[in-house]
């Protein structure tokens, strides 16, 4: 089955560049989707198709695909940004939802 | 505004059965994939099942795979999720989510909580 690697946890000082990796077998061949998870709440979506924004996600949250690594990158990173990070991809040899084990990103 | 409200959640003894459903509001919810999604206490998101607007394609993950039963109702804008032979490890809470083409709304989520 396919499998998606996330580091366990990022850390960033505010105002600076946060970024997530999702590493996959030849991900860059598949659409990533990125969610972003706060204490208590459930997921929202904050990039799809490994690049595109939802309505009302900001700017500074932006994603790239290529190779065996997807990235989520975070500019001007806020207090609020703090929450755990998940990619996601469609395995389509296995026809499932396959999510990364989640990346805590903790603001300092 | 787009709503997704779960309800069923509870308590189960191991081997026990439960019927999750989740309603649906503001958007064409006949148009739409839609699917399950758990996350056990202090863990990540595990995908549980799929299905199509029609409900023609199913799928499942293969952690419930025979004792799970996704199913909906277009005419009741409401998607179920039958989950029975409950085991301590389906302990999470679940959560439905619309797919176009990602899981763009999820709703508040429901707990299981599988438990003698």
């Amino acid at each position: 089955s396919y499998v998606l690697t996330q580091p366990p946890s990022v850390s960033v000082a505010p105002g600076k560049t946060a970024r997530i990796t999702c590493g996959g077998n030849n991900i860059g061949s598949k659409s990533v989707h990125w969610y972003q998870q706060k204490p208590g709440q459930a997921p929202v979506l904050v990039i799809y198709y490994d690049s595109d924004r939802p309505s009302g996600i900001p700017e500074r949250f932006s994603g790239s695909n290529s190779g065996n690594t997807a990235t989520l990158t975070i500019s001007r990173v806020e207090a609020g940004d703090e929450a755990d990070y998940y990619c996601q991809v469609w395995d389509s040899s296995s026809d499932r939802w396959v999510f990364g084990g989640g990346t805590k990103l903790t603001v300092l | 505004e787009v709503q997704l409200v779960e309800s069923g959640g509870g308590l189960v003894q191991p081997g026990g059965s439960l019927r999750l459903s989740c309603a649906a509001s503001g958007f064409t919810f006949s148009s739409y994939s839609m699917n399950w999604v758990r996350q056990a206490p202090g863990k990540g998101l595990e995908w549980v099942s799929y299905i199509s607007s029609s409900s023609s394609t199913i799928y499942y993950a293969d952690s419930v795979k025979g004792r799970f039963t996704i199913s909906r109702d277009n005419a009741k804008n409401s998607l179920y999720l039958q989950m029975n032979s409950l085991r301590d490890e389906d302990t999470a809470v679940y959560y439905c989510a619309s797919q176009s083409p990602a899981f763009d709304y999820w709703g508040q989520g429901t707990l299981v909580t599988v438990s003698s």
